[in-house]
């Protein structure tokens, strides 16, 4: 699997977009790109995930880059709740592993 | 739907002594996993299963192991406890072919 690289750690204010950043200049044809998060102590949330598009959701917005070697989770309007532990991962499809790295510790501040 | 249910939530083991880690799915998925998360750090694989009655090692297999003889449950057996298998698991389950896993609430195990 294509291994990625995250910041440490980020701030960012409540009810601004909070903008994630995950390099990946490794990632194959044939990968996709995951993202999740970890609310303290509590198991790993999906979030959403792309291959080549920008996604969107209920939760957040993929933006991936043409060359696929970089993507960019958008928060639209963070909410203190939305303080948690980012990780994103790349990896084929159907593959039954995820390989979570260190992530992206996001504290949201009021 | 419960999701995925794992117990307990809170154990400590004295080193060498054996238990079993409980994980329960109600949403018919065949892939089922174990992880280990140990602090700050990123979760790591411990074992997979595919369907009933397969089973497969993850990254960190030595001192677990684990059964499929049903759909829903996916037990993780500690042989002998050790020190070093201190750490938070979590237990997940995906439709095969789908791509969101779902996760448990994790087992904080403490081992003396």
């Amino acid at each position: 699997d294509a291994k990625t690289t995250q910041p440490p750690s980020m701030d960012c204010a409540e009810g601004r977009a909070a903008n994630l950043p995950c390099n990946h200049s490794t990632i194959s044809g044939n990968e996709y790109v995951y993202w999740y998060r970890q609310i303290h102590s509590q198991g790993p949330q999906y979030i959403i995930h792309g291959l080549k598009n920008n996604e969107t959701n209920e939760m957040a917005s993929l933006i991936i880059t043409e060359d696929r070697k970089s993507s960019t989770l958008i928060l639209p309007h963070a909410t203190l709740r939305d303080t948690a532990v980012y990780y994103c991962i790349v990896r084929p499809p159907n593959d039954y592993k995820l390989s979570f790295g260190a992530g992206t510790t996001v504290t949201v501040r009021a | 739907n419960a999701g995925v249910t794992q117990t307990p939530k809170f154990q400590v083991l004295k080193t060498g002594q054996s238990m079993t880690l409980q994980c329960a799915q109600d949403m018919n998925h065949e892939y089922m996993s174990w992880y280990r998360q140990d602090p700050g750090m990123g979760l790591r694989l411990i074992h997979y299963s595919v369907g009933a009655g397969i089973t497969d090692q993850g990254e960190v297999p030595n001192g677990y192991n684990v059964s499929r003889s049903t759909t829903e449950d996916f037990p993780l057996r500690l042989l002998s406890a050790a020190p070093s298998q201190t750490s938070v698991y979590f237990c997940a389950s995906r439709v095969a072919g789908y791509n969101e896993q779902f996760f448990g609430p994790g087992t904080r195990l403490t081992v003396l």
